[in-house]
């Protein structure tokens, strides 16, 4: 079965640090999101991705995220200059879009997690 | 704004017997999305049943059903004869049709299910 996969599954890093996250969403998926999980608790919406372009994002995906999809399967988050407060669970997401069966529904990588020291 | 309510933070079961997840949600739209996700310890959200509200009638899968009551917002979970498995964080989610790409997220219920 298709699947979302993500790297890297942990990553630690210092504050103040740049970090990449990489997603490769499934091949015939149209929109991308990034959600966060802090500590096993809400699961909080960062950004979504459409066409090439933010489509929406969140308060929290402010200037020191960015994402992009440089190659047309890589779909990453930048999280420029690292806070304590950036530690949690990174998850990506996607969905194949309008007129498909499914088209709703969100299938979830297994997740990067990010410690900041 | 849309807003996901699970107001049970955290739910026991027996092996084999029935539990209820509880969900409601807010919204002005007509049309939309709703879901139950599970989260197991291994933290990857897996997709557990989904519901379109122009479905009136309430979607199922095997041992997973709901209970969608859309005068009410009320989109509940039970699962019968519950199995070990089973045991994971269980996340309802919204998502609407009105100009908006994310979908919304309760707090979660955690179910324990007892051998």
């Amino acid at each position: 079965e298709p699947e979302v996969t993500q790297t890297p599954s942990h990553q630690v890093t210092q504050m103040g640090q740049e970090v990449i996250l990489r997603c490769v969403p499934i091949s015939n998926h149209l929109y991308f999101y990034w959600y966060r999980q802090i500590l096993g608790q809400k699961v909080e919406f960062l950004v979504s991705f459409y066409n090439n372009e933010i489509s929406e994002k969140s308060e929290i995906f402010d200037d020191q995220f960015s994402v992009e999809r440089p190659d047309g399967s890589n779909f990453t988050l930048k999280i420029r200059s690292t806070k304590l407060e950036d530690s949690a669970m990174y998850f990506c997401a996607s969905r194949t879009g309008q007129g498909s069966s499914g088209a709703n529904v969100l299938t979830f990588g297994a997740g990067s997690r990010l410690t900041v020291l | 704004a849309q807003t996901v309510t699970q107001s049970q933070p955290e739910m026991s079961v027996q092996e084999a017997e029935t539990v209820t997840l509880s969900c409601t949600y807010d919204t002005s739209e007509s049309d939309y999305y709703l879901f139950w996700y599970k989260q197991p310890p291994s933290r990857q959200m897996i997709l557990v049943i989904r519901q379109e509200a122009y479905k009136q009638q309430n979607a199922t899968e095997n041992r997973f059903s709901v209970n969608f009551q859309k005068a009410a917002k009320s989109f509940s979970l039970k699962i019968s004869d519950s199995q070990l498995g089973d045991a994971a964080m269980y996340f309802c989610a919204y998502r609407g049709t009105s100009g908006t790409y994310k979908y919304i997220f309760g707090t979660g219920t955690r179910l324990k299910v007892l051998a």
